[in-house]
C-alpha cells in the first residue's frame, strides 16, 4: 500500500459526460501528480500541482482540469468524454518536487 | 520532450532465471527509479538511485546508476512466478519538475513454468 489513495476504482460513463476522479496523497506528501496509461502507451504525465499550486503541466487536454485543495487532496475533472479518453489514470504524490514519487492503484475510466 | 529507451520491450524466460533490462537516455539524470506494475495496479516502487554509480540491493532485486549518468539497469536473479509485471525506470533531470521525469516504455516481462 503506497498510502495514495484514488476513488472511484472503476467508472464506466458515456461519450460527452463529465467525471470526476479523486486523490488523497500520502500523509505528509505536498505535491500531487496525475497520469493517463492507455493500452500500448506508457504512463503520460499530466499535470503537477504543489501545496495548492499548479506546478507543472504536461500533456493535458483542454477538455480536462485539474485543482488541489487546501487539505492536499486533488481532483482530475475529465470533460466531453470521447472513447479515447478510456485509460487508467493514476495519481501520484511525493513529498516536495523531489525525485521519488508514489503511485495510487489507479481509476479505470471507460467511456462507451 | 526526453526519451527514454528502455530495453528489452518484452522477455520470455523459465523460473529461476536471472533478468536484466536497462534504460537509457540522450541527456544526463540525477535520479532513476524503477517501478513494476502488476496488471489493473498502480506501479510500484522498487529502486531509487541518487547517484552515479551508486548500485543498490532490494532483496532478489539490484540496480545500477550509470557512470555516465544517462543509463541505468536493473537485474532480476532467480526470478519466481511472482515477478511477472511491467517494469518501467523513470529518470528525472537534473532542475526538472515533474515533466523532468521521464518513463520508459516498460519491460514485460512472462516467466513460463
Amino acid at each position: 500500500d503506497s498510502g495514495v489513495t484514488q476513488t472511484p476504482k472503476h467508472l464506466i460513463t458515456a461519450t460527452g459526460q463529465r467525471v470526476t476522479l479523486r486523490c488523497s496523497p500520502r500523509s505528509g506528501d505536498l505535491s500531487v501528480y496525475w497520469y493517463q496509461q492507455s493500452l500500448d502507451q506508457g504512463l503520460q504525465f499530466l499535470i503537477q500541482y504543489y501545496n495548492g499550486e499548479e506546478r507543472a503541466k504536461g500533456n493535458i487536454l483542454e477538455r480536462f482540469s485539474a485543482q488541489q485543495f487546501p487539505d492536499l487532496h486533488s481532483e482530475l475533472n475529465l470533460s466531453s468524454l470521447e472513447l479515447g479518453d478510456s485509460a487508467l489514470y493514476f495519481c501520484a504524490s511525493s513529498l516536495s518536487g523531489g525525485n521519488t514519487i508514489y503511485f495510487g492503484e489507479g481509476s479505470w475510466l471507460t467511456v462507451v | 520532450g526526453q526519451q527514454l529507451n528502455q530495453s528489452p520491450q518484452s522477455m520470455f524466460i523459465q523460473e529461476g532465471e536471472d533478468v536484466s533490462m536497462n534504460c537509457t537516455s540522450s541527456s544526463i539524470f540525477n535520479t532513476w527509479l524503477w517501478y513494476k506494475q502488476d496488471p489493473g495496479e498502480g506501479p510500484v516502487l522498487l529502486i531509487a538511485l541518487y547517484k552515479a554509480g551508486e548500485l543498490t540491493s532490494n532483496g532478489r532485486l539490484t540496480a545500477q546508476f550509470g557512470i555516465t549518468r544517462k543509463d541505468s539497469f536493473l537485474n532480476i536473479s532467480a526470478s519466481i512466478p511472482s515477478d511477472v509485471g511491467i517494469y518501467f525506470c523513470a529518470g528525472h533531470e537534473t532542475g526538472g519538475g515533474a515533466d523532468g521525469l521521464t518513463f520508459g516504455k516498460g519491460t514485460h516481462l512472462i516467466i513460463q513454468p
